[in-house]
């Protein structure tokens, strides 16, 4: 089993709509949680990290739920420019270990 | 900041050449990772190094890689002799010591081996 899973996608999905992914992790004891975007071709780039108590940033919402071990990530009113891969990270000791990511496609 | 640097942004091998990719981390950053990523396996962390030291390199594929970090501000992964199989997109990453603050990644070295 891996570490981190994801669903890979693609997600397609209209312009202004709300799309969710969830990701699950492995480990228990794990404490850092992240949400990168790796567009077409490029480095990964730090999306957001994700608190326990759950968090925003303009139309993007993580959430933690420790019990059940996964991490979700709430994207509203999606724009053209939202289409990338979204990688769920998690750390293992002393690293951070990166799922395979998931596809959005947003499409006018 | 001029983030992460890795160099060459591309690089294309003949089998059995000896590629050398290069990197220079954020200034400040004590931590130091190389990926490799495929479609087929994702991000794959080969090697990371704490205050220029390896800490865990259980990640390196086999003995046809080596990496080192003579300094702070500088670090090599090495393949000798480069084989089809190696062509992938390889990463460095920094960060401060710990998980809590995420990894800044390179731009990547876009490796053909053929």
């Amino acid at each position: 089993r891996k570490e981190v899973e994801q669903d890979p996608g693609p997600f397609n999905v209209p312009e202004g709509a709300t799309v969710a992914f969830n990701c699950t992790y492995s480990n228990s004891a794990s404490q850092s949680f992240f949400w990168y975007r790796q567009d077409c071709r490029k480095e990964p780039k730090l999306l957001m990290s994700v608190y326990s108590s759950g968090n925003e940033d303009g139309r993007f919402t993580a959430q933690l739920n420790r019990a059940s071990q996964y991490i979700s990530l709430l994207i509203r009113d999606s724009k053209l420019s939202d289409s990338a891969t979204y990688l769920c990270v998690v750390n293992s000791g002393n690293k951070l270990v990166f799922g395979a990511g998931t596809i959005l496609r947003v499409k006018s | 900041d001029a983030g992460v640097i890795q160099s060459p942004r591309h690089e294309v091998t003949e089998m059995g050449q000896e590629v050398t990719l290069r990197c220079k981390p954020i200034s400040g950053h004590n931590s130091l990772f190389w990926y490799r990523q495929t479609m087929m396996r994702g991000l794959e962390l080969l090697i990371y190094f704490n205050n220029n030291v390896p800490i865990d390199d259980s990640g390196m594929p086999e003995d046809r890689f080596s990496a080192k970090m003579p300094n702070a501000s500088f670090s090599t992964l090495k393949i000798q002799p480069s084989e089809p199989r190696d062509s992938a997109v390889y990463f460095c990453a920094s960060s401060f010591p710990g998980t809590g603050s995420g990894y800044t990644f390179g731009s990547g070295t876009r490796l053909t081996v053929v």
